[in-house]
């Protein structure tokens, strides 16, 4: 099976723009997880959906928000960037919700906000 | 709520030398225990998961470590290193309930010298 793919791998921004990052889950898959890494703060929970609807949500502004599709694709958007948006986005994706199951990362999307 | 404390950030060591990398770990609720390795520009990967059971878990790549519930501490350990595990590994946990995302610690970045 192919693994969890990320694009676009890198993304150069400024400030104020808006930018949409995209995940395509392993085959079967249907939970798709967001995460921010960034040096500072480390790994951070952003967002959880299943089944096209939002389970989970991390603490993160409104500025932040995502989808997910019929076919388990999912997408996440950041709106009015600040340059402290700059980080790995990474995509993990995993068969159900249960907290036993293995979430498998994809490679990232690494977004510099300038 | 869950936190995870990696209490060494960064760790070096020779090559084919024993390394243990620390984890301990808060909940006020069961939790699942997982490592992850990034390589880098890399996403995450398993490495090994305690969700019940035998408290030692071995894992890919020789690494192996030891669920002690008294300590809420989940060790990394591996007996001979190589130059390719150099790499962060990151230690997590996710709820039995709830919002079952994983929770990461900040990382420990493991350096092996020749």
């Amino acid at each position: 099976k192919a693994g969890v793919t990320q694009t676009p791998r890198y993304l150069i921004k400024t400030r104020g723009q808006q930018v949409t990052l995209s995940c395509s889950p392993i085959s079967g898959h249907r939970s798709v997880s967001w995460y921010q890494q960034t040096p500072g703060q480390g790994l951070q929970f952003l967002f959880e959906y299943f089944s096209e609807t939002q389970r989970n949500k991390g603490n993160f502004p409104g500025r932040f928000s995502g989808r997910q599709f019929s076919n388990s694709r999912s997408e996440m958007n950041v709106s009015t960037l600040e340059l402290g948006d700059s980080a790995l986005y990474l995509c993990a994706s995993r068969e159900g919700q249960g907290g036993y199951n293995e979430q498998f990362f994809g490679p990232g999307t690494r977004l510099t906000v300038l | 709520a869950q936190s995870v404390t990696q209490l060494d950030s960064q760790v070096p060591v020779f090559e084919e030398a024993p390394v243990e990398l620390r984890c301990n770990y808060s909940s006020s609720v069961s939790v699942y225990l997982f490592w992850y390795v990034q390589y880098p520009n890399q996403g995450l990967q398993l490495l090994l998961k305690y969700l019940s059971g035998s408290t030692l878990v071995k894992g890919i790549n020789g690494f192996e470590a030891e669920f002690n519930k008294s300590q809420t501490s989940f060790h990394l350990r591996k007996p001979s290193v190589h130059i390719s595990d150099t790499a962060e590994y990151f230690c997590a946990v996710s709820s039995l309930q709830g919002a079952q995302k994983l929770v990461f610690g900040q990382g420990t970045r493991l350096t092996i010298n020749p």
